[in-house]
């Protein structure tokens, strides 16, 4: 298993609608957890970041963690064309405490 | 600058020859990454730099890609003898403390012909 696993897509959520975006991740990682967004031809833009099982909220944004199921999800409600972009899940490497392991990504679309 | 800088944002040279690519990072960020992003791929993890110092460089491919942050600010990655497998987004980024999350540049898109 990789650190951190991530479905590639595509999703398709119609405008409004609320995109759940899931990973998964391997002892390999420690509990600190951020979600990215990455534009096509962009580099990753941070939006998020968790480190306690629960639920963390930022706007249109909520990230969730499940220690024991070691996943993370992302959840952006009132979701808008704007959103279109891949989400990168990433973890830091237990090993180094420093390094981010990244997903593939989840290429999210949101239609009109 | 306000955010991650890097250069050239294009490059692109024949198989066998050096390159430099530059990355400057957020004023008073200590931290300092290079990743390399391939197409459908999240970003991979090549170097890390705490000040000066390469504090683990275990994610360079092979030993013809060096990196150097010889002030603690700007860092530049070299990559000797290019093959075609070295196209790829190189991904400069900073940080001001390891659990923070990373503030990419731009990247620096390189393409080996």
């Amino acid at each position: 298993q990789k650190e951190v696993e991530q479905n590639s897509g595509p999703l398709s959520v119609p405008e409004g609608a609320i995109a759940s975006l899931n990973c998964t991740y391997s002892d390999r990682v420690s509990q600190s957890f951020f979600w990215y967004r990455q534009y096509s031809g962009k580099s990753p833009e941070l939006i998020m970041s968790i480190y306690s099982n629960g639920d963390k909220e930022d706007g249109r944004f909520t990230a969730q963690l499940n220690k024991a199921s070691q996943y993370v999800s992302l959840l952006i409600r009132d979701s808008q064309p704007s959103d279109s972009a891949t989400y990168l899940c990433a973890a830091v490497n237990s090993n180094s405490g420093y390094a981010l392991n990244f997903g593939k990504g989840t290429s999210l679309l949101v239609t009109p | 600058g306000a955010g991650v800088s890097q250069t050239p944002s294009n490059k692109v040279t024949e198989k066998g020859k050096y390159v430099e690519l530059r990355c400057d990072p957020i004023s008073g960020h200590t931290a300092l990454y290079w990743y390399r992003q391939s197409l459908g791929q999240g970003p991979e993890f090549l170097i890390y730099f705490q000040g000066t110092g390469a504090a683990d460089d275990s994610g360079l491919p092979n030993d013809r890609f060096f990196a150097v942050r010889p002030e603690g600010s700007v860092s530049t990655l070299k990559i000797q003898r290019t093959e075609r497998g070295d196209s790829a987004v190189y991904l400069c980024a900073s940080s001001p403390r390891t659990d923070y999350g990373l503030f990419f540049g731009q990247g620096t898109r390189l393409t080996v012909v």
